[in-house]
């Protein structure tokens, strides 16, 4: 069965510090990996998806395929960045995402 | 453009009663799907249409979930007699082709 596993419930780092958020998943076949974003009082939304290879907003996420994982990283971590962070993937052959429990993140002053 | 909206954002359901929460896709858009998001989880696949077709219904609780798109946009999804078990936030999501699928803002139902 296709799980994701995000082991943190909450991380809490200071502004300008590293940031890393953890992603496990299991899943047999070859899946797409995504990171949604949920700011305060605004609806879920894309931030990045590992086909594009793209750093949005700074962050990056790698997906290792030998850890299964799809950690998502940041260098320098902003006050902006607070939120609630979801990691997804989507097996092959289904459009639907398969969500984990998801981590707060709070970038403090 | 608009994105994705739900309505109503807010329901307050006695146990036993009905209830139908509608979405209104981003226009032109093939996929519309429906979540469930209990309070500290991650969003639950229910179901999937494309076009007017549900082609995954395997996320359905029980048979007392139900979920259409008659014309291929808008999309409700109803839930009989309602249980407490059934308060959450549902989400709706729409998507062109592809992978990237938008958001509602979601409908938060509370069952008393």
């Amino acid at each position: 069965a296709q799980r994701v596993t995000q082991p943190e419930k909450l991380l809490s780092v200071f502004k300008g510090a590293p940031v890393e958020l953890k992603c496990n998943y299991s899943y047999s076949g070859s899946p797409e990996l995504f990171w949604y974003v949920q700011y305060s009082r605004q609806r879920l939304q894309l931030l990045l998806r590992h086909i594009s290879r793209e750093s949005i907003k700074g962050f990056t996420a790698d997906l290792n395929k030998g850890e299964t994982s799809f950690h998502l990283k940041k260098p320098f971590a902003q006050e902006e960045d607070s939120a609630m962070y979801y990691c997804a993937l989507i097996s092959g052959g289904s459009e639907k995402l398969v969500f984990g429990k998801g981590t707060k993140l709070t970038v403090n002053p | 453009g608009a994105g994705v909206s739900q309505s109503p954002r807010y329901k307050v359901a006695k146990r036993g009663q009905d209830v139908a929460l509608r979405c209104d896709p981003i226009s032109g858009h093939v996929s519309l799907f429906w979540y469930q998001q209990a309070l500290g989880q991650g969003p639950e696949f229910l179901t999937y249409f494309q076009n007017e077709a549900q082609l995954d219904k395997s996320g359905l609780p029980s048979d007392r979930f139900f979920a259409e798109r008659p014309e291929g946009s808008v999309s409700t999804l109803k839930i009989q007699r309602t249980q407490q078990e059934d308060s959450a936030v549902y989400l709706c999501a729409s998507s062109l082709y592809g992978f990237e699928q938008y958001f509602g803002p979601g409908t938060r139902l509370t069952v008393t």
